[in-house]
């Protein structure tokens, strides 16, 4: 059973403040690592594909990093503001069979 | 606009009686998914189809059955719902599954079943 980890579970930032968030995932079978952005009452949306080891996406102040022989990537946000308080999911994508999700990571951010 | 549809968003029902959850997406997408999302688990894939009439199982198929006569439908079936069935329901479509493309998610059913 493919085991995908994020961490912390929920982290509380204050408005201005950096922060980053792991999600972890197995280092073999690996086609791409994607993340997703939930917000409460809708629909997870797309944030970011990855798939080479060292790549790095950015978004805004949102970016993410790969490392596919460790099994991690980070997600980043830069100066968080209310409006990024969601939640935020990994799903590790062995390229033929069902994208395995993590449990996510629930940001709040306090104005 | 682009977008998957499911419906309906919101059904209170009572064990054992049949429903159908929709889900259209207009996109000519080949790929369709259904996902469940439970307090404490991440999003679990239900069933999920590569295209018309291919259908394959994914984590927690049991209790559901789904079906893919159009390239756009990919309707969700509870032919004897439980109360363990209870929970949020997401349609998820991509171009094609075998590409790295992102999932497009519809708007989620939240499921009781009593």
């Amino acid at each position: 059973i493919l085991n995908v980890e994020q961490s912390p579970q929920s982290l509380h930032v204050q408005e201005g403040d950096s922060t980053n968030f792991t999600c972890s995932f197995p280092s073999s079978n690996f086609y791409a690592l994607h993340w997703y952005r939930w917000e409460t009452a809708k629909s997870p949306e797309a944030l970011f594909v990855m798939t080479l080891n060292g790549d790095e996406k950015k978004k805004g102040r949102i970016s993410a990093t790969l490392n596919t022989k460790e099994g991690y990537s980070y997600l980043y946000i830069k100066g968080s503001q209310p409006e990024d308080s969601a939640t935020y999911l990994c799903a590790f994508d062995s390229g033929n069979t069902p994208l395995v999700f993590g449990k996510g990571t629930r940001l709040s951010v306090i104005a | 606009e682009a977008q998957v549809t499911q419906n309906p968003r919101y059904l209170i029902t009572v064990t054992g009686k049949k429903l159908t959850v929709t889900c259209s997406q207009n996109m000519n997408h080949e790929y369709m998914s259904w996902y469940r999302q439970d307090p404490g688990l991440g999003l679990r894939q239900i069933y999920y189809s590569m295209n018309v009439e291919v259908t394959d199982k994914g984590d927690v198929p049991e209790g559901y059955k789904v079906s893919r006569k159009e390239k756009r439908n990919f309707p969700l079936i509870l032919e004897s719902p439980s109360p363990n069935q209870t929970s949020l329901y997401f349609c998820a479509s991509s171009v094609s599954s075998t590409t790295y493309n992102e999932q497009f998610f519809g708007p989620g059913t939240r499921l009781t079943v009593l």
